[in-house]
């Protein structure tokens, strides 16, 4: 069974710029978590999807940030216009119900100039 | 709200012996879920050990244990009979018990970067 996958998994882009990240669950997965981890702090939650709907966002930073997860399958995460301080690790997990183990993808590293 | 502290930033453990890792958290609720989760150089991050906070024993996970003390609100990690594979950041996380809202949201620490030396 494949695991958690994320694309890309580096990217360097510079300030203004726009990145999406992509995530892919593992199948049958209807949970979908976005977290960030920014140099030497905590690794913080964005956002749950249940399916294709946003069940919690309240950890996305600000409007610059938009999650989706159309049809309920693969989720994007589109920074836009990036900042210094979006540089970081974005990790996606996936769970089956909300209770349940998260099982994480590799990440994708950003690093905004 | 709900926090994690892992005091120690690295460790260092020879071949063969055994090690702890330390994490604290701070909540006011009475059941929850505390996890470790392991991610290796260039890897991705894998679930060590999960402690539902209403059992009493200590999870165990072949060569990896907890010391889960409830009132403490300590959950430290022991790795035992350590392998060169061990080598990797370590993170402690909580998790609301409860269904709804963000309580499916993981809260981590800000991780313990485990080297074993040969």
């Amino acid at each position: 069974e494949a695991g958690v996958t994320q694309f890309p998994s580096h990217s360097v882009i510079e300030k203004g710029q726009t990145v999406t990240l992509r995530c892919d669950p593992i199948s049958g997965h209807d949970n979908l978590y976005w977290y960030r981890r920014v140099m030497g702090k905590e690794i913080k939650f964005l956002l749950h999807f249940v399916k294709e709907s946003k069940q919690d966002e309240s950890g996305m930073p600000n409007n610059r940030f938009l999650a989706e997860r159309t049809g309920g399958t693969y989720s994007t995460l589109k920074v836009q216009p990036a900042e210094l301080e979006d540089s970081g690790v974005y990790f996606c997990a996936s769970s089956q119900v909300p209770e349940g183990t998260q099982y994480f993808g590799p990440g994708t590293r950003l690093l905004v100039l | 709200a709900q926090t994690v502290t892992q005091s120690q930033p690295e460790m260092s453990v020879q071949e063969a012996e055994t090690v702890t890792l330390s994490c604290t958290y701070d909540t006011s609720e009475s059941d929850y879920y505390l996890f470790w989760y392991k991610q290796p150089p260039s890897r991705q991050m894998i679930l060590v050990i999960r402690q539902e906070a209403y059992k009493q024993q200590n999870a165990t996970e072949n060569r990896f244990s907890v010391n889960f003390q409830k009132a403490a609100k300590s959950f430290s990690l022991k790795i035992s009979d350590s392998q060169l594979g061990d080598a990797a950041m370590y993170f402690c996380a909580y998790r609301s018990s409860f269904y709804g809202g963000s309580q499916g949201n993981l809260i981590f620490g800000k991780g313990t970067k485990l080297s074993v030396k040969p």
